[in-house]
């Protein structure tokens, strides 16, 4: 069965240091990957979507980026966080067929100091 | 663009109680809604879906919903609600990127609350 992997699940930062959160996906091969954001325990926003190696899509202007350096590695960087960049952070796989819903991680919650 | 509304932040429902999530949402052509679980500091978990077929469709826990075309909406249900069932609830509807790939709009999420 497919399982997703997110770490680490809290962490905190000051402003101005540079980010990298991890995201795994086991038992799929070429899954499309997605990091969203989650502000305040409510809505999602993505962030950037991957279909593959070194495609990155980003959904919205930000101080974050993204990469996709193995088939089913996905990773969050930033080089200087913002206080802005507070959030719980959640990363997701799903297929190319349309009929099939998203698989989450347990996210990881980000405190900026 | 695709979306999805969810008019209620919180639902209060005591416990068993039937329980209804609502959704509405608005769409070009077919719609592919979802439901999803969040208890506090997990992911969200998948539910349920309809994509086309029965208006009553069922999920995990035993929650269903029901599409409704003319109204556009597709409520969650429960006959019985527990006070396990307590958490974040979305509604989501699948959009196209503009390069083609799927993602998923999630509505602003409607927190229920079980009360023994």
């Amino acid at each position: 069965s497919q399982t997703i992997h997110q770490w680490p699940a809290t962490l905190v930062q000051p402003v101005g240091s540079p980010l990298s959160l991890e995201c795994t996906v086991e038992g799929t091969s070429n899954p499309n990957l997605y990091w969203y954001r989650q502000a305040a325990g409510r809505g999602l926003q993505l962030l950037f979507y991957s279909v593959g190696i070194g495609q990155i899509s980003s959904e919205v202007p930000q101080n974050l980026s993204a990469s996709r350096p193995q088939d089913r590695q996905f990773i969050l960087s930033s080089k200087k966080l913002l206080l802005s960049d507070s959030g719980f952070y959640l990363c997701a796989w799903g297929t190319e067929y349309s009929n099939q819903p998203q698989h989450f991680g347990d996210g990881t919650r980000l405190s900026i100091l | 663009a695709q979306s999805v509304a969810q008019p209620e932040d919180q639902v209060n429902v005591a416990e068993g109680n039937p329980l209804t999530v609502k959704c509405t949402y608005s769409v070009s052509g077919n719609p592919y809604l979802f439901w999803y679980v969040q208890y506090p500091n997990r992911g969200l978990q998948f539910l349920l879906k309809y994509i086309t077929g029965d208006n009553l469709v069922k999920g995990s826990y035993g929650f269903e919903a029901e599409f409704n075309k003319s109204q556009t909406s597709f409520h969650l249900k429960k006959p019985s609600a527990l006070v396990s069932d307590s958490a974040l609830y979305f509604c989501a509807v699948r959009d196209m990127t503009t390069s083609g790939t799927y993602k998923y709009i999630f509505g602003t999420g409607t927190r229920l609350k079980v009360l023994a």
